[in-house]
């Protein structure tokens, strides 16, 4: 899989939009840009995922360039409940051999 | 769709003792499953990967006969922690992928297990 690049950590302020930006410059043509985040001690939680048209669905959107090697993760309205890891991933689909491989993930903080 | 639970959720032992820990996925049929451990601060790393009735395929660095994986079935992997000791401390998150469509990994919540 292609590897990934994310900040660090990021605040946003409870109420705005929260833009999680993610370089993956070296990705294929059959590799699909996936978001998850992990809540502090839970399980990573899906939230979105694409090939290169944009997507959007209840929790979030997720924005590709044409070129593909960048993406941005929003969330239009972030609350202190967002607050989280956020991890992007490229990754091939249909193919069994492929599972899901984290990088660092930007800790995202969402303040009053 | 797509539940996967762990039990236990905590577990607390004494160093040399064994803990094995359940992954089940609860709704539909896992061909595949994934064993994390995520140390605090740091991200996931993967330890395994087990099909139902084979044996499981361990990253490198991850001792096979120290972590016991069984997946017997298409809904229940276990991992084994045997003689454990105070750094195998972790969360471990088992992760299940069915068989079809895009192979999407669905996650559990995790167990945090402290040896003491």
């Amino acid at each position: 899989d292609a590897k990934t690049t994310q900040p660090t950590s990021m605040d946003c302020a409870e109420g705005r939009a929260a833009n999680l930006p993610c370089n993956h410059s070296t990705i294929s043509g059959n590799e699909y840009v996936y978001w998850y985040r992990q809540i502090h001690s839970q399980g990573p939680q899906y939230i979105i995922h694409g090939l290169k048209n944009n997507e959007t669905n209840e929790m979030a959107s997720l924005i590709i360039t044409e070129d593909r090697k960048s993406s941005t993760l929003i969330l239009p309205h972030a609350t202190l409940r967002d607050t989280a890891v956020y991890y992007c991933i490229v990754r091939v689909v249909n193919n069994a051999g492929n599972m899901l491989t984290f990088g660092g993930g930007t800790r995202l903080m969402v303040k009053p | 769709g797509a539940v996967v639970s762990q039990h236990p959720s905590r577990v607390i032992c004494k160093s040399g003792t064994s803990v094995k820990i359940e992954c089940r996925s609860l709704d539909f049929q896992a061909t595949t499953m994934f064993w994390y451990r995520q140390f605090p601060k740091q991200s996931l790393m993967l330890m395994a990967t087990s099909n139902e009735g084979s044996k499981a395929t361990y990253e490198q660095g991850v001792e096979k006969d120290k972590f016991l994986i069984n997946h017997a079935s298409l809904t229940l992997s276990t991992l084994t922690v045997t003689s454990a000791h105070p750094e195998d401390s972790s969360f471990y998150i088992c992760s299940a992928r069915t068989g079809r469509a895009s192979y999407e990994q669905y996650f559990g919540p995790g167990t945090r297990l402290t040896v003491t």
